[in-house]
């Protein structure tokens, strides 16, 4: 099992340019998680997906931010425009329990935003 | 806001000596889940305690709960240098039991 995967591993972009963080899940897992980390504020829930709907996106720091999942095997976390502050490392994460069960996380995406 | 928060925010220890860390949440919850973060990757997994549990072990490492105090413990027991890295409680709560990490404990085994 390769587990979640996530692309880019690092991406450095300016202030006003648009990023876009992908994400597979575990096949078989109907749970996907967004998570921000930073030393500040730690590890932030941004959204959550179950059978690839939205349940709970109240993470979402504004409108600069949006996430989809069209399928059952990819999602993307989108940033348009970027600013400095959203630079943090990007997790995604699936689970086959729903939000209460064991989360298998992804290598995460480090954003830097210059 | 975070609901649990881990204490102590950072620990060091000799290889070989046991390792405590304890986390307190707010509210009350449906299970408490303890992952390690090593540096520079996802968090892992390590064990799943349900509010009506006591006490769980898995190998080395033994998770307690209190919920009269809100709190639960992970102990790691003769530690060894891989076992450095963060670690985090996640509490579920609420009715769509949605999980909320901790600010996590920093390990550092020295050799």
């Amino acid at each position: 099992d390769a587990g979640v995967i996530q692309s880019p591993r690092h991406e450095v972009t300016e202030m006003g340019q648009e990023v876009t963080l992908r994400c597979k899940p575990i096949s078989g897992h109907n749970s996907l998680f967004w998570y921000r980390q930073t030393m500040m504020r730690g590890l932030e829930l941004l959204i959550y997906f179950n059978n690839n709907v939205p349940i709970d996106d109240s993470g979402m720091p504004e409108d600069r931010f949006s996430a989809k999942m069209p399928n059952a095997s990819f999602s993307t976390l989108k940033i348009q425009p970027s600013e400095p502050r959203d630079s943090a490392v990007y997790f995604c994460a699936s689970s086959l329990a729903g939000v209460a069960g064991e989360q298998y996380f992804g290598p995460g995406t480090r954003l830097t935003v210059t | 806001s975070q609901q649990g928060e881990e204490d102590p925010q950072a620990l060091s220890i000799q290889e070989g000596e046991n390792a405590t860390m304890n986390c307190s949440y707010k509210t009350s919850i449906n299970n408490l889940q303890w992952y390690r973060q090593n540096s520079g990757r996802g968090l892992v997994h390590l064990i799943l305690i349900r509010s009506n549990e006591r006490e769980k072990h898995s190998g080395r490492l033994r998770v307690t709960l209190d919920t009269s105090k809100k709190s639960s413990s992970l102990l790691i027991t003769a530690s060894r240098a891989a076992d450095t890295a963060s670690y985090f409680c996640a509490t579920s709560s609420g009715g769509y039991q949605k999980v909320t990490f901790g600010t996590g404990t920093k390990l550092q085994v020295i050799p």
